[in-house]
């Protein structure tokens, strides 16, 4: 069964020290891997997606990377405003290609 | 730009009435999904429409149909709402030159009593 497993659930960060957060995924064929970011109240935003093992991507403070089992996002001297959700999905090559398997979020609070 | 626009941002409902969820979206894209999302669970796809006239099911279908209107609207009813539908319901479209990209609403917040 596919499955899509994040951690850790909560990570609490003091400004600018740097971590990564875990997406560990089962899937039978790899299409692709996608980060969001999700702030309270509001829907996910996209960030990133990875296609092959070893592809690397960045935005500002943040770097995704992947295996063929699973990808980090490293959060490099965070700031507050990174405080949010992030959320990992697979979409198996198949299965349905709408369908997306979310993990249930890391939550990041990054204090001043 | 509006992307994609949900209505209404909060419900209170009791058990056994219905009510409709609807979707915009002005991106002229292709595909339109309808999401729950729970406390522990991660995302989880009620029902998605590929393109305007076609509607399939997703992953928990059971107490829910979908419309698609039009290439924009994409609305999602609870004919008999339960408390286990109690959720934050999100509403998502993909398609054009960021056809691998999701874009979400803000969210539906339901509370069924």
């Amino acid at each position: 069964e596919d499955q899509v497993t994040q951690s850790p659930e909560a990570l609490r960060l003091q400004e600018g020290e740097s971590s990564s957060l875990n997406c560990s995924y089962t899937v039978s064929g790899l299409r692709g891997l996608f980060w969001y970011r999700q702030d309270p109240g509001k829907g996910p935003e996209f960030l990133f997606t990875l296609y092959s093992a070893g592809e690397e991507k960045e935005k500002e403070r943040l770097k995704a990377t992947l295996t063929k089992k699973e990808s980090f996002l490293h959060i490099t001297a965070p700031k507050p405003e990174d405080s949010a959700t992030y959320l990992c999905a697979v979409q198996a090559s198949g299965g349905a290609t709408n369908k997306l398997i979310f993990g249930t979020g890391t939550l990041l609070a990054v204090q001043p | 730009n509006a992307g994609v626009t949900q209505t209404p941002k909060f419900q209170v409902l009791k058990t056994g009435q219905s009510m409709t969820l609807q979707c915009a979206q002005d991106m002229n894209h292709n595909s339109m999904y309808w999401y729950r999302q729970d406390p522990g669970m991660g995302l989880r796809l009620i029902y998605y429409s590929a393109s305007e006239g076609t509607t399939d099911k997703g992953e928990v279908p059971n107490g829910y149909n979908v419309s698609r209107l039009n290439k924009r609207e994409f609305s999602l009813r609870l004919e008999s709402a339960a408390p286990s539908q109690t959720s934050v319901y999100f509403c998502a479209s993909r398609g054009g030159p960021s056809n691998e990209k999701l874009f979400f609403g803000s969210g539906t917040q339901l509370s069924v009593l």
